[in-house]
């Protein structure tokens, strides 16, 4: 069975930091990979997602991820945080197999002022 | 506009008394499915309902029942709530299975069952 990982619990940044998340799937097959986001008192709403191709995708507000597949990884990064970037982040796995798609348990990342 | 409505927002019950939350969508998206997130644990599928009349298990069935019995909607149905199905609920829709990872997620149900 597929599972994703998010080690980073809790991460806090000052405003103009730079910001990677980690994030690693076991899976042997083709998996597509997903960054969510959810607002304080919101749903989730998709930050990017990887599906083939450039291992490098960009997603809204600035956010962007690598795909690594020899590390089973999917970074998320930003070069320069917001205070309006605070927010819980959800790594996710995909694959046609399942047709489920898996979250891992979540980063809160606090951004402060 | 296109949205998924969950109803209640916020519920408060007592162990063991019936209750059902209500998800509704209105883009005709055949595959919906429900989902908790608990602190530290992320999102966990519950049941999912790739068309009318068909739901499977996700991750975390015990304790829930779901339906669907149109296209619209798929409440989720807990028969004798227990403490530990305290939890934030999440129901999501997407247009099929096979796009079963751009779900549109509702605001979401926060149940505390004492």
């Amino acid at each position: 069975a597929q599972s994703v990982s998010q080690h980073n619990h809790h991460v806090i940044l000052s405003e103009a930091a730079s910001l990677e998340l980690g994030c690693n799937y076991s899976y042997g097959g083709t998996v597509n990979l997903f960054w969510y986001v959810q607002y304080p008192g919101q749903h989730l709403q998709l930050l990017l997602k990887y599906f083939s191709g450039d291992p490098l995708v960009k997603g809204i507000k600035g956010f962007e991820a690598e795909f690594i597949k020899s590390k089973f990884s999917f970074n998320l990064r930003k070069p320069s945080v917001q205070w309006s970037d605070t927010a819980e982040y959800f790594c996710a796995a995909y694959t046609g197999s399942a047709r489920q798609l898996t979250f891992g348990s979540g980063t809160q990342l606090t951004v402060l002022p | 506009e296109a949205q998924v409505t969950q109803n209640p927002r916020y519920l408060i019950t007592v162990t063991g008394k019936k209750l059902t939350v209500t998800c509704s969508q209105n883009m005709n998206h055949e595959y919906m499915s429900w989902y908790r997130q608990d602190p530290g644990l992320g999102l966990r599928q519950i049941y999912y309902s790739m068309n009318v009349e068909v739901t499977d298990k996700g991750d975390v069935p015990e304790g829930y029942k779901v339906s669907r019995k149109e296209k619209r909607n798929f409440p989720l149905i807990l028969e004798s709530p227990s403490p530990n199905q305290t939890s934030l609920y999440f129901c999501a829709s997407s247009l099929t299975s096979g796009n079963a990872y751009e779900q549109y997620f509702g605001p979401g149900t926060r149940l505390t069952v004492t």
